[in-house]
């Protein structure tokens, strides 16, 4: 167990909805990171926040939006879905952003139909 | 453009063999390198991570990984396969210094076979 929880674990929607993932990062820990692991694409970063700003920003979608609360949960709105945003959605948090180890979560797995 | 590159997709060993997964990046400046193992339906578990200093870095569950700037590479190794380390493991990078995103391989998916 890293400490990282992720909300739900499964998801089944259709085409054109949003939804919203969460995650929880370890105690302690400042920055969030979104990964979006698919077949075709593997394993790519999606944002990253520190202590509720954004820091950097990946393969993001405009359709797709997060943020950070002061309480250091973090969201990941998904709107307008398509078929090929069918993919597991992970969270990871590291204590301060910088380049030591990221904590994963058990994924949020989303299945757009 | 940066990238990480894991040789073979798919490696299969009987139990009891060497366990070898390659892992090779593009950058002229050393990076911080990552193994991570993913086993089904589950998160991603650091396995050993190189940031500085020693460049044969040990891990859990008996893995080692050795860095080396000259090839750019940062194998994993383990001396004898247990049919408990079947699972897809994923080689990591940050490239730079204040560019914490990880920048993953494709990842390889270990068989062990009985």
């Amino acid at each position: 167990d890293s400490g990282v929880t992720q909300t739900p674990k499964h998801l089944i929607t259709a085409t054109g909805q949003r939804v919203t993932l969460r995650c929880s990062p370890r105690s302690g820990d400042l920055s969030v990171y979104w990964y979006q692991q698919s077949l075709d694409q593997g394993l790519q970063f999606l944002i990253q926040y520190y202590n509720g700003e954004e820091r950097a920003k990946g393969n993001i979608l405009e359709r797709f939006s997060a943020q950070q609360f002061p309480d250091l949960h973090s969201e990941l709105n998904l709107s307008s879905l398509e078929l090929g945003d069918s993919a597991l959605y992970f969270c990871a948090s590291s204590v301060s952003g910088q380049e030591e180890t990221q904590y994963f979560g058990p994924g949020t797995r989303l299945l757009v139909l | 453009a940066q990238s990480v590159t894991q040789l073979g997709s798919h490696v299969s060993v009987s139990e009891g063999a060497l366990v070898l997964l390659r892992c090779n990046y593009s950058s002229s400046v050393p990076p911080y390198l990552f193994w991570y193992v993913q086993y089904p339906n589950q998160g991603l578990q650091l396995l050993l991570k190189y940031t500085t200093g020693a460049t044969l870095v040990k891990g859990i569950n008996g893995f080692e990984a050795e860095f080396k700037k000259s090839e750019t590479s940062f194998h994993l190794t383990k001396p004898s396969a247990h049919m408990s380390d079947a699972a897809e493991y994923f080689c990591a990078v940050i490239f730079s210094a204040g560019n914490t995103p990880l920048v993953f391989g494709k990842g390889t998916r270990l068989s062990v076979i009985a």
